[in-house]
């Protein structure tokens, strides 16, 4: 059974970049049937994608963070990774990794989530 | 870029009813929509993709309708288990981006 796990530092500090990874256990990165994404959740409030991969390298992210954001993966290592730059305390929330389907473009397996705070 | 609305901001409802959702695009995304369930504290679960196939496992009290700019999430008798946010997400194909609508919280009358 596929899991997705993400790791990463709980607290960051403003204007520094945010690193998160997520493993993929239970299953192959590189698949053509799969790709894969971040998505964050502010506290108390709703979800907003942020960006995804395909296994080739290819990225694409959402236009409002793209400026900010760099999407990765490692198949050797079987993950993929997050980073975003200058951070804001906009930018507390926690984050989600996910699988997506590539035939129906929705997100069917989720890591479990991370918080992430910006704070001094 | 296309905004997703979602309509009422809160559903209360007792168990055993129906409860339906709306979902609306501000541009066409065809059949590129899918549902989420999401409960406090756990991440968001698919329950529909295409508009109106059900992902593996969802019991068939949750359906899906609607096309191009109008969508609705339909739970025919809401069990204890159903009460938590819901949220519409589209996939826009070119460029490849997706979108998540505001979500609906369904809770208890």
């Amino acid at each position: 059974q596929l899991q997705l796990q993400e790791s990463g530092p709980g607290l960051v500090k403003p204007s520094e970049t945010l690193s998160l990874t997520c493993t993929v256990s239970g299953g192959s990165i590189s698949s053509s049937s799969y790709y894969w994404g971040w998505i964050r959740q502010p506290p108390g409030k709703g979800l907003e994608w942020i960006g995804s991969i395909y296994y080739s390298g290819s990225t694409y992210y959402n236009p409002s963070l793209k400026s900010r954001v760099t999407i990765s993966v490692d198949t050797s290592k079987n993950q993929f990774s997050l980073k975003l730059s200058s951070v804001t305390a906009a930018d507390t929330a926690v984050y989600y990794c996910a699988r997506i389907i590539t035939m129906i473009d929705a997100f069917d397996i989720w890591g479990q989530g991370t918080m992430v705070t910006v704070s001094s | 870029e296309i905004v997703m609305t979602q309509s009422p901001a809160t559903l209360s409802v007792s168990p055993g009813e129906r409860a339906t959702l709306s979902c609306r695009a501000s541009q066409s995304v065809s059949s590129n929509l899918a549902w989420y369930q999401q409960k406090p504290g756990q991440a968001p679960r698919l329950l529909i993709y295409g508009a109106s196939t059900r992902a593996t496992g969802i019991p068939a009290r949750f359906s899906g309708s609607g096309s191009g700019t109008e969508f609705t999430l339909t739970i025919s008798s809401l069990q204890s288990e159903d009460f938590a946010v819901y949220y519409c997400q589209q996939y826009n194909n070119w460029p490849p981006l997706f979108t998540f609508g505001p979500g609906t919280k369904v809770d208890i009358k």
